[in-house]
């Protein structure tokens, strides 16, 4: 059972779109992590958000975590090729250990 | 600091060979993960220990595989009689004792064959 939903599962988009990527679950998290990870590649964090409700922006990057702490989305604005990559959402329960429960991603291509 | 080192990052073997990995977490950062991820998913959790102790390991960690923390410090993945079914991207994480982010590794592709 996947815990965590992410959609689309593939985007494809010409540079300067805009565009919002999700992340759902039925299950509360304590923390919600995105990461974008490029092929041969390990994940590179880009954000965590632990308060419901909480809004985060990086640049041209805004993710918002929901306020029952069981969804998240990312916006991102006016796209670049750089932007291209695997975005992944990861949660993670209450407890010392922080395990990460993963998504299976969204796969993003911007194109010039 | 680097970050979270793996070695090597490619491995090829053949079937029913055994293969280890190493991973070097962020010096300050006194818990360590496993994680593998197979084509098309994302990363799943494999092992977790703090420090030196092994808290935590999944039920995809079959008798074929075990994790060491010997001083703490670096961990070693080893896997005896790999199948091509392991064959996947291996990854470790680490995490420092107060709140703060999981940072991974630039991961180790296990190819069988």
């Amino acid at each position: 059972t996947q815990l965590l939903e992410q959609s689309p599962q593939f985007l494809s988009i010409q540079e300067g779109e805009n565009l919002t990527v999700y992340c759902n679950s039925s299950s509360v998290f304590s923390s919600l992590q995105w990461y974008r990870q490029e092929p041969g590649e390990g994940p590179v964090l880009l954000v965590t958000v632990v308060t419901g409700g909480e809004v985060k922006k990086l640049k041209r990057l805004t993710f918002q975590f929901g306020d029952a702490r069981k969804d998240s989305s990312l916006h991102i604005t006016a796209a670049q090729p750089g932007d291209t990559g695997l975005y992944l959402c990861a949660g993670a329960r209450g407890g010392s250990n922080y395990k990460l429960t993963f998504g299976k991603g969204t796969l993003l291509t911007v194109n010039p | 600091d680097t970050g979270v080192s793996q070695d090597p990052r490619h491995k090829i073997t053949k079937r029913g060979q055994n293969v280890t990995f190493r991973c070097d977490p962020i010096s300050e950062h006194n818990r360590l993960y496993w994680y593998r991820q197979t084509l098309g998913q994302g990363p799943e959790f494999l092992t977790y220990f703090q420090n030196e102790a092994q808290l935590e390991k999944s039920r995809l960690l079959s008798d074929r595989f075990s994790a060491e923390r010997p001083k703490g410090s670096f961990s070693t993945l080893e896997i005896q009689r790999t199948e091509q079914g392991d064959s996947a991207m291996y990854l470790c994480a680490s995490r420092g004792d107060r709140a703060g982010d999981v940072l991974f590794g630039q991961g180790t592709r296990l190819t069988v064959v």
